[in-house]
């Protein structure tokens, strides 16, 4: 059964802290995708990571693929208020098409 | 920018009644997705589907439900009986395929509420 577990489930911090939030899997995949989800709405898409060791930068988050390609992190940079929300990880290692999502950390930014 | 788009917003329907969800995908893709959320739980995948046919499906995904893409332009879920464990949030989702094919778009999803 593929798995992804994410860490922590819940983080609140302070306005301008740094934080880094994992992703893990015992299994190998093709890529990992992270996504930022609001109440109410669907997950939207932040990057895709497709290469072992591979870093992707989005303004303040970067993002980075294990060497492995086993698991990945996700790292903001002074977090703001706005970056508030549920962030997802999701990856398919079947060679198919059955994405699985991981539950999400939820993060609380506090002005 | 292109978007997946989703109706009804919220679907509220009596048990054992059928419901269709209805998606339209962003224009270029070729693969097409179902996914549900109940109330605090984690994105769930019910199914794939590509040249008119299911890719895969979970265990989730049983012979109450089903797909189809009856024009170009549409694609929608079935639920045929539905059950008090059905009410969720469904996000549609789709991707442009090949390497991109694991890059999927999602809809704003369909509230249903099953009573």
């Amino acid at each position: 059964t593929q798995l992804l577990e994410q860490s922590p489930q819940f983080l609140s911090i302070q306005e301008g802290e740094n934080l880094t939030v994992y992703c893990n899997s015992s299994s190998v995949f093709s890529s990992l995708q992270w996504y930022r989800q609001e109440p109410g709405e669907g997950p939207v898409l932040l990057v895709t990571v497709v290469t072992g060791g591979e870093v992707k930068k989005l303004k303040r988050l970067t993002f980075q693929f294990g060497d492995a390609r086993k698991d990945s992190s996700l790292h903001i940079t002074a977090a703001q208020p706005g970056d508030t929300g549920l962030y997802l990880c999701a990856g398919d290692n079947t060679g198919g098409f059955k994405t699985i999502f991981g539950a999400g950390t939820r993060l609380f930014v506090k002005a | 920018e292109p978007e997946v788009t989703q109706t009804p917003s919220h679907q509220v329907t009596q048990m054992g009644q059928e419901v269709i969800l209805r998606c339209v995908p962003i224009s270029n893709h070729l693969y097409f997705y179902w996914y549900r959320q109940i109330l605090g739980q984690k994105v769930e995948f019910l199914v794939s589907f590509y040249n008119n046919e299911i890719s895969e499906k979970s265990e989730i995904f049983d012979d109450q439900f089903s797909v189809e893409r009856p024009d170009g332009s549409n694609f929608t879920l079935k639920i045929r009986s539905t059950k008090l464990e059905d009410s969720a949030m469904y996000f549609c989702a789709s991707s442009e395929g090949g390497a991109l094919k694991e890059t999927q778009y999602f809809g704003p999803g369909t509230r249903l509420l099953v009573l």
